[in-house]
């Protein structure tokens, strides 16, 4: 059975930092792309970052670029997500997704099949 | 940075169809995914690569494309299927993900 399982949430002041990490079981994870979407409470979806299988491409929504960094250990089939200089409307319960790629014309496209529960960060003084 | 939109509200009656658009540039060019999210639950994709449909997912639900409008048809809706719909694709490039802002589906 696929497991998608987040920790390292919590409440933490405008401009500090948190360490996200998405636990995966039961499947390959050296084999699929991994991504980040939150959503603060009350809203839509955002996909924030998504990783490569072997680490080497990592892509980032404008809005998190320069304070995000997404990383993935296949050792421990673990995906972290570091969050730096951190806002308020960074608020919002952060999910690992595992990506299922496609090719159409030529370039990636992909969607996820299996979502954790997410973890909360809440960015307030 | 790219976006594609959708209308925040859709609402039909029990049995109607109910059709849900979602517009974006790339869409010639790109795949789009529905996804279905009920209240503290997680998304779950109800149409993958614009049309297909995943087992398990109900026959009412479909998907088709059209230029730079995609379309999530649900037909007889039931009152299970009122919930949030999400709208996902990636820019021409392939490089990033997008989500739509989400259609909240009211059944009557």
């Amino acid at each position: 059975e696929v497991q998608l399982v987040e920790s390292g949430g919590g409440l933490v002041q405008p401009g500090g930092s948190l360490r996200l990490s998405c636990a995966a079981s039961g499947f390959t994870f050296s084999s699929y792309w991994m991504s980040w979407v939150r959503q603060a409470p009350g809203k839509g979806l955002e996909w924030v970052a998504n990783i490569k299988q072997d680490g080497s491409e990592k892509y980032y929504v404008d809005s998190v670029k320069g304070r995000f960094t997404i990383s993935r250990d296949n050792a421990k089939n673990s995906l972290y997500l570091q969050m730096n200089s951190l806002k308020a409307e960074d608020t919002a319960v952060y999910s690992c997704a595992r990506e299922v790629v496609h090719m159409v014309y030529g370039v990636l496209s992909g969607s996820y099949d299996y979502w954790g529960q997410g973890t909360l960060v809440t960015v307030s003084s | 940075s790219y976006e594609v939109t959708q209308p925040p509200s859709v609402s039909v009656s029990p049995g109607q169809t109910a059709r849900i658009t979602c517009s974006g540039d790339a869409l010639p060019k790109q795949y789009a995914y529905w996804y279905q999210q009920k209240p503290g639950q997680a998304p779950v994709v109800v149409i993958y690569k614009d049309s297909e449909r995943p087992s398990g997912i109900p026959e009412r639900f479909s998907g088709s494309s059209s230029g730079t409008t995609v379309t999530l048809t649900i037909s007889g809706v039931q009152a299970e299927d009122e919930a949030d719909y999400y709208c996902q694709s990636a820019d021409s490039s392939g490089t990033y993900r997008v989500f739509g802002g989400g259609t909240k589906l009211t059944v009557l």
